[in-house]
């Protein structure tokens, strides 16, 4: 099976600017959660999205929205950008419910705020 | 206080050494532990799973749990420079069923480099 993919792999905007993130799930996923990654704070838990419904929300303000599409493929988006969102976005795929643990992660996209 | 506290290192070390990594967190409902592994420009990998309190083997990994202590470890024997990578503790209070109450907090990671 092909794994998670995650595009773009690399962004540089400017503050005040929005992006969105696109991730695909391993076929047959159908869940899919979203992490930010940083030096100071680690891996943080973003949003879970479900049969795209949100089905779980972590502590980031509401200008982190997602959404899942039909064929579980989901969006992240980042609105009104700032220097301090610079960070690695990583998406993961899960079963639901699952056969194992795990959940399967992309390469994650770059973002670097200027 | 963090609820997860883990050293980022960097920790070098030669190949073939005994290699040991920890974690320690604050919040006793953590009953799921998880050790992931990060290549440069990857995503992570999970690389042990274990539940409660107790060790489990796979291959040159084991992985412990002292839950007493609120610490875990994971021990790599034969150390090998493709295991240089950043390596993530993880864990929960409850098992991923996909409901809407599962939370995994992970430490920021430690930086290994083994060297030949």
């Amino acid at each position: 099976k092909a794994g998670v993919t995650q595009t773009p792999r690399y962004l540089i905007k400017t503050r005040g600017q929005q992006v969105t993130l696109s991730c695909s799930p391993i076929s047959g996923h159908r869940s899919v959660s979203w992490y930010q990654q940083t030096p100071g704070q680690g891996l943080q838990f973003l949003f879970e999205y479900f049969s795209e419904t949100q089905r779980n929300k972590g502590n980031f303000p509401g200008r982190f929205s997602g959404r899942q599409f039909s064929n579980s493929r989901s969006e992240m988006n980042v609105s009104t950008l700032e220097l301090g969102d610079s960070a690695l976005y990583l998406c993961a795929s899960s079963d639901d419910p699952p056969t194992d643990y795990e959940q399967y992660f992309g390469p994650g996209t770059r973002l670097t705020v200027t | 206080q963090k609820e997860v506290e883990q050293d980022p290192g960097p920790l070098s070390v030669p190949e073939g050494a005994i290699v040991s990594l920890n974690c320690t967190y604050s919040n006793s409902a953590f009953q799921y532990f998880m050790w992931y592994r990060q290549y440069s420009r990857k995503g992570p990998e999970l690389l042990m799973y274990t539940y409660s309190s107790g060790n489990k083997e796979d291959g040159r990994f084991t992985a412990q749990v002292d839950k007493s202590s609120k610490y875990i470890s994971l021990f790599i024997r034969d150390s090998q420079p493709s295991d240089s990578a950043t390596y993530l503790c993880a864990m929960s209070a409850t098992q991923y069923s996909g409901g809407s109450n599962y939370k995994l907090t992970f430490g920021k990671g430690t930086l290994l480099t083994v060297n030949p």
